[in-house]
């Protein structure tokens, strides 16, 4: 069965400061769609990104970048230069088949000033 | 623009009382899903639909009904709510097509069960 692991609970950093997401999945399948939901203490879900299983180049948005790796199972997530504002709750979700979602368990992320 | 709305914003219930979470989208999107949030859990698949009359089970199924009579709307009700069932409801949908497209979410509707 497919599963999420966000095995960060809670990061606290520094405002500045980089820091990392981990994500890490279980599929059988060898096509997979992985996403990263950003929600903030609004309560919203907001997309962040999406990653086919075929398409491993990185990518990089701003101070955003995703590192998806095939061989260890993960879709990193990393926020350089953070700010305030991108303190909330981070999810990564894995899609197959279907159009279901399976989420991990979610990251708190706060930045503080 | 309104994308997808829930309603209503906020419920509480008492044990044995029955309710249906509303969710309506207007973009045409033929995949709907409802999704519960308690914390620590993430996000789990309650009920989802892949388009009008077509309605299947996710992880989570067991307390809650839904059906899908037209495309715009697909409703979640609980027949005899449980405090177990005290929970953030969110709703989501998405094009049909690529299996990439990503869902989009209503603002959700918070539960409790008393």
């Amino acid at each position: 069965a497919q599963k999420v692991t966000q095995a960060q609970t809670e990061i606290s950093v520094v405002e500045k400061e980089d820091v990392t997401l981990d994500c890490v999945y279980e599929t059988r399948d060898t096509t997979y769609y992985l996403f990263w939901y950003k929600q903030p203490p609004s309560g919203e879900l907001v997309f962040l990104i999406r990653r086919n299983s075929f398409d491993e180049q990185n990518e990089i948005s701003g101070r955003y970048s995703w590192n998806f790796q095939k061989s260890t199972s993960s879709f990193n997530f990393t926020i350089t230069a953070s700010q305030v504002v991108d303190s909330a709750v981070y999810f990564c979700a894995l899609r197959e088949g279907a159009q279901k979602l399976v989420f991990g368990q979610g990251t708190r992320l706060t930045i503080n000033p | 623009n309104a994308g997808v709305t829930q309603t209503p914003k906020f419920q509480v219930l008492k044990t044995g009382q029955s309710m249906t979470l509303q969710c309506a989208q207007d973009m045409n999107h033929e995949y709907m899903s409802w999704y519960r949030q308690d914390p620590g859990m993430g996000l789990r698949l309650i009920h989802y639909s892949v388009g009008a009359g077509i309605t299947d089970q996710g992880e989570v199924p067991n307390g809650y009904n839904v059906s899908r009579s037209t495309t715009e709307d697909f409703p979640l009700r609980l027949l005899s709510a449980a405090p177990s069932q005290t929970s953030v409801y969110f709703c989501a949908s998405s094009r049909a097509g690529p299996r990439n497209q990503p869902q989009h979410f209503g603002d959700g509707t918070r539960l409790s069960i008393l």
